[in-house]
């Protein structure tokens, strides 16, 4: 198993310029989440979903979009790049079962 | 969220010794407790976790232990190694049942040699 994967690994955007980050498992997880960490801080939850066709808001949705059409992935969709946005993304997935997360590697993006 | 920036606390422990990382949490209804350990460059990867009905947890040279009354978390090292060097947040979940964490802002463990 390849576990969460996340494409593209670093980014950098213009202001207004649009991106879609992409994250997929293997493990056939039901429970798929999107966090943003700002340097030196923790983990804030963006979005997650529930299972395929099913997503909700997190703390901080603003700027964001999601979509679950699939088991396996879960992409996050920016559609006006700020300089807020600056951050590493992580995504994750969990069984449900044991509600333990196993997170991918990150992309670190960056606007300017 | 709580905003540490570069000042995220720091715990400086030697070689071999234990160490202890703490975690205060404010949500009453949370009932599952995870700790994980983030290297750098790396995403967050689980070490050990605890639900609310018990008050201590062992892993291999891991042990989280929970108080309730006070609303406290804490993760145990033994015999602290370098590859321990990371940093470690506590999560928490928002009530029984749901699936939405509630992490905490981080302490950085750096193990001198």
């Amino acid at each position: 198993n390849a576990g969460v994967t996340q494409t593209p690994k670093f980014r950098i955007l213009k202001i207004g310029q649009s991106m879609t980050l992409q994250c997929t498992q293997d493990m056939n997880h039901n429970y798929m989440y999107w966090y943003r960490q700002d340097p030196g801080m923790g983990l804030k939850l963006i979005y997650y979903s529930v299972g395929a066709g099913i997503t909700d808001k997190g703390e901080v949705p603003n700027g964001y979009n999601v979509s679950r059409s699939t088991t396996e992935d879960f992409p996050l969709r920016l559609e006006l790049a700020a300089p807020s946005q600056t951050s590493v993304y992580f995504c994750a997935s969990m069984q449900g079962s044991t509600d333990t997360q196993y997170f991918g590697p990150g992309t670190r993006l960056t606007v300017l | 969220g709580e905003s540490v920036g570069l000042h995220l606390p720091t715990l400086s422990v030697q070689e071999g010794d234990n160490s202890i990382i703490n975690c205060a949490y404010s949500n009453s209804a949370s009932d599952y407790f995870i700790w994980y350990k983030q290297e750098s460059g790396k995403g967050p990867q689980f070490i050990i976790d605890i639900r609310s009905n018990m008050d201590k947890r062992q892993g291999q040279r891991v042990t989280v232990l929970l108080n309730k009354t006070v609303k406290h978390l804490s993760l145990q090292i033994a015999a602290t190694q370098p590859g321990d060097s990371a940093v470690y947040f506590c999560a928490e979940n928002e009530a029984s049942g749901t699936y939405k964490y509630i992490f905490g802002t981080g302490t950085r463990l750096k193990v001198l040699a």
